[in-house]
């Protein structure tokens, strides 16, 4: 199993551009996540899904939007990008609790 | 929701040392609590986690006691290596939203030989 994959590994922005983060696990786990941790600090829920067709805001959803088409895959969209959204940001599939997160996305906005 | 408090934010210990980390949380239902180490530059990763019903969980050595009481839970590493140099996580699930974790905000150790 690859586990989570998330592309690209890095990726830099000019304000107002939109792109969007990959996220796919081969592992047939249900539940989903976005996360984004901003330097020296925890991470923060952007958006959860508990299934295909189903999707949530977590703590910091602005600026952000998900879809969960498919099991495997769970796509991060920004639109707009803003200097604010300089981060590295973390996709994470669980199972019985336990989360798997991806290698993460390190993303500058200049 | 859940609101996750993690100390110390930084802690350096001498090779051979213990140390401990703590977090408090405010649900009083939170029935799972996992520890995640984050190496430089890696993802995070489960190292170790307690339910609510037992109180204290150890796995060579590291250990995570939980006092549901006080709703604190620690992470105890004995005989420190310098890979034990990371950030550590602390989580916990609110109890009304499903598979949602709030993290807290790290703690850096740095394991000095």
């Amino acid at each position: 199993n690859a586990g989570v994959t998330q592309t690209p590994k890095f990726r830099i922005l000019k304000i107002g551009q939109s792109m969007t983060l990959q996220c796919t696990q081969d592992m047939n786990h249900n539940y989903m996540y976005w996360y984004r941790q901003d330097p020296g600090m925890g991470l923060k829920l952007i958006y959860y899904s508990v299934g295909a067709g189903i999707t949530d805001k977590g703590e910091v959803p602005n600026g952000y939007n998900v879809s969960r088409s498919t099991t495997e895959d769970f796509p991060l969209r920004l639109e707009l990008a803003a200097p604010s959204q300089t981060s590295v940001y973390f996709c994470a599939s669980s199972y019985e609790d336990i989360q798997y997160f991806g290698a993460g996305t390190r993303l500058s906005v200049l | 929701g859940e609101n996750v408090e993690q100390h110390p934010s930084t802690l350096s210990v001498q090779e051979g040392d213990s140390a401990v980390i703590k977090c408090t949380y405010s649900d009083s239902a939170s029935n799972y609590f996992p520890w995640y180490k984050q190496e430089l530059g890696k993802r995070p990763q489960l190292i170790i986690d307690i339910r609510s019903n037992v109180g204290e969980k150890k796995d060579q050595r590291i250990a995570v006691t939980l006092n549901k009481t006080a709703k604190h839970f620690s992470l105890h590493i004995t005989e420190t290596q310098p890979e034990d140099s990371a950030v550590y996580f602390c989580a916990a699930p609110p109890s009304n939203t499903g598979n949602q974790f709030y993290f807290g905000t790290g703690t850096s150790l740095t394991v000095i030989p």
